[in-house]
């Protein structure tokens, strides 16, 4: 199993450019995260998934959409790149609720925003 | 909402010292994760504490949660240059669904040799 995988590894995007970062995960995971970690910061939660079509907001959903059309992929939408989303976009997924049972975590991806 | 703060933010110690960092809901936990993070990487599951009271061990490894369910600790003894890396611990509110995990800010352990 691949696990949890994340793409690209790194970007750089200019103010306004919007962009897709790409989370996929081959355990049959329901639960599926997105958080953004800052130097200081900790993870913050962005938006989560509970099943295919459902989705939620987290703690810092402003400018981010997501969808969930599989099981396996959760993809991450900048809708128009701000220099503060600057930031590394963890994805992670979980058998059951998070909380409760475990969660991977993705590489990661890197964004610059200029 | 919930916050979980953790301390200290960051701790330097020599190789062979013990090591603790602490965790503290504001508000009372239904379970608490704890998770590493080495420098580069990506979060790593280690433990998960469900019952007030509850101590676990791995290896060197001593997690701790309290008995109000409002705060938790890890404590590494006689630590080594393989401990390097930031310690997170994410708590999840108790009452009703709750699909969110809270994390706190981390505490950066480096080592030396």
């Amino acid at each position: 199993n691949a696990g949890v995988t994340q793409t690209p590894k790194f970007q750089v995007l200019k103010t306004g450019q919007s962009m897709t970062l790409q989370c996929a995960q081959d355990m049959n995971h329901e639960y599926m995260s997105w958080y953004r970690q800052d130097p200081g910061m900790g993870l913050r939660l962005i938006h989560y998934s509970v099943g295919a079509g459902i989705t939620d907001q987290g703690e810092v959903p402003n400018g981010y959409n997501v969808s969930r059309s599989t099981t396996e992929d959760f993809p991450l939408r900048l809708l128009s790149a701000a220099p503060s989303q600057t930031s590394v976009y963890f994805c992670a997924s979980s058998y059951g609720t998070v909380g409760i049972y475990e969660q991977y975590f993705g590489p990661g991806t890197r964004l610059t925003v200029t | 909402g919930q916050q979980v703060m953790q301390i200290p933010q960051y701790q330097h110690v020599q190789e062979g010292e013990d090591f603790t960092t602490y965790c503290n809901s504001s508000t009372t936990l239904s379970n608490i994760q704890w998770y590493k993070q080495r420098p580069g990487g990506h979060p790593v599951f280690l433990i998960q504490l469900v019952k007030s009271g509850e101590v676990k061990k791995q290896k060197r490894l001593t997690f701790q949660f309290g008995e109000a369910k409002k705060n938790s600790s890890l404590h590494i003894t006689a630590t080594q240059t393989t401990d390097v890396g930031t310690y997170f611990c994410a708590g999840r509110g108790s009452g009703g669904s709750n699909y969110k995990l809270t994390f706190g800010k981390g505490t950066l352990l480096t080592v030396n040799p």
